[in-house]
């Protein structure tokens, strides 16, 4: 069985300052992991991905996520906060073979003050 | 890119009517993806299709169909539409077949008064 939980509901960050947005999951066998972000009234667009090649993972805009086996997590970090990275940030767990079975967490929004 | 188009982007109507969202891809993606968004439910898998004619349910598919008659177009119909189908519905197409990456459209806003 597959689950995933992100941490935090709402994250408020200064602009300039670190994002760390926490995800861990859980699955009975190697996982493939996404981060998708969601901007107010839009789709939802791939961050970066993990499908067990190297566990730290660069994605579009500055984010990176490192997948730690030992912790079952997969955190989104950014060093310097934009106040265009205002939007919901999904963290998804799933078989790479099998959209099927893709499990989405609940979501965190991300809010940048100025 | 993937170009994604639902329609319509916006719909109110009224419980007991039928309602059919589309979902129009530019490309030959073979799988396709309806997933609806409710605060506190995350996304949720209602119906995917692998094929021309190839569906199968999601976790939530009770009180949707869907039908796939061309590779480039994915219904979704409610047939008497109830209000706890108020929802946002987003379709999506795989881009890659081994990772599982999904292209999503900019959804349908679903109302039922």
């Amino acid at each position: 069985a597959q689950s995933v939980t992100q941490l935090d509901s709402h994250v408020s960050v200064s602009e300039g300052t670190p994002v760390l947005l926490r995800c861990n999951y859980s699955s009975s066998y190697s996982p493939s992991l996404f981060w998708y972000v969601q901007h107010p009234n839009k789709g939802l667009q791939l961050l970066l991905k993990y499908t067990s090649a190297a566990t730290l993972v660069k994605g579009i805009n500055g984010f990176e996520a490192e997948f730690k086996k030992s912790e079952t997590s997969f955190h989104l970090t950014k060093p310097s906060a934009h106040m265009s990275d205002a939007a919901e940030y999904f963290c998804v767990v799933g078989n790479a073979g099998n959209n099927r079975k893709l499990i989405w967490g609940l979501g965190t929004s991300l809010a940048v003050n100025p | 890119d993937a170009g994604i188009t639902q329609s319509p982007r916006h719909k109110v109507t009224e419980t007991g009517t039928p309602v059919t969202l589309r979902c129009h891809q530019t490309e030959n993606h073979r799988y396709m993806y309806w997933y609806r968004q409710d605060p506190g439910h995350g996304l949720r898998l209602i119906h995917y299709s692998y094929g021309v004619k190839d569906t199968d349910k999601g976790e939530v598919s009770d009180g949707y169909s869907v039908s796939r008659s061309k590779t480039e177009d994915f219904l979704l119909t409610l047939e008497s539409a109830t209000s706890s189908q108020t929802s946002v519905y987003f379709c999506a197409i795989r881009m890659e077949l081994n990772t599982g990456e999904l292209f999503f459209g900019e959804g349908s806003r679903l109302t039922v008064l």
